[in-house]
């Protein structure tokens, strides 16, 4: 079946752009995930929604960084203000209710000039 | 909260060798440990995965062992091919827990034929 899916796969934005990010999940998967990965870096987390409600979102490094997951279903990322640190892989992950294996989507690749 | 090391960073074999990479993990809460395997350009695929009450997995050519006590686990490829090729990182969580998986810095492993 269709995998995690996120688009757009690359966005380069100018300094204190605004960007948003999409993450379409497995169908049925009630948990979501965002991920920011820094080049030769493993992921690190970044906030985690079961169904609509954002149960962690501990690992947002500024209020710059907002989730939405408003149905529950498809999640968007937004950074406001982009700045040049922002520039990394940005990965989303969907699981199963009450299982612990996460499958990754692709990534944006986002690139702050 | 958790911290997982990951060693070594880069690791060469030459094909048909058997490859290790290994992890420490600080929280002796966490339970399930996964490992991925991800490619240039692409997210995370996941390709085997251990919980705490087992010591040992096997799946095919990959294998991966848990020592609680120790807090270390391993991820072992035999019969290496070109294709496994990749970067490989564990992680760690807490199943039923906070969900978020802790990552490795990873590891570059390069199959020489």
């Amino acid at each position: 079946g269709a995998g995690v899916s996120q688009s757009p796969r690359y966005k380069v934005a100018k300094r204190g752009q605004d960007v948003a990010l999409r993450c379409d999940p497995i169908s049925g998967h009630v948990s979501l995930f965002w991920y920011q990965q820094a080049l030769g870096q493993g992921p690190e987390f970044l906030t985690y929604f079961q169904n609509e409600a954002q149960l962690d979102k501990s690992g947002l490094p500024s209020d710059r960084f907002f989730a939405e997951r408003p149905e529950g279903s498809v999640s968007t990322l937004k950074i406001q203000r982009t700045q040049q640190e922002d520039s990394a892989v940005y990965l989303c992950a969907s699981s199963l209710p009450v299982r612990e294996t996460q499958y990754f989507g692709p990534g944006t690749r986002l690139l702050v000039l | 909260g958790e911290n997982v090391e990951q060693h070594p960073s880069t690791l060469s074999v030459q094909e048909g060798d058997s490859a290790v990479i290994k992890c420490t993990y600080s929280d002796s809460a966490s339970n399930y440990f996964p490992w991925y395997k991800q490619e240039l350009g692409k997210g995370p695929q996941l390709i085997i995965d251990i919980r705490s009450n087992v010591g040992e997995k096997k799946d095919q050519r990959i294998a991966v062992t848990l020592n609680k006590t120790a807090k270390h686990f391993s991820l072992h490829i035999t019969e290496t091919q070109p294709e496994d090729s990749a970067v490989y990182f564990c992680a760690a969580s807490i199943i039923q827990g906070a969900q978020k998986l802790v990552f490795g810095q990873g590891t570059r492993l390069t199959i020489n034929p």
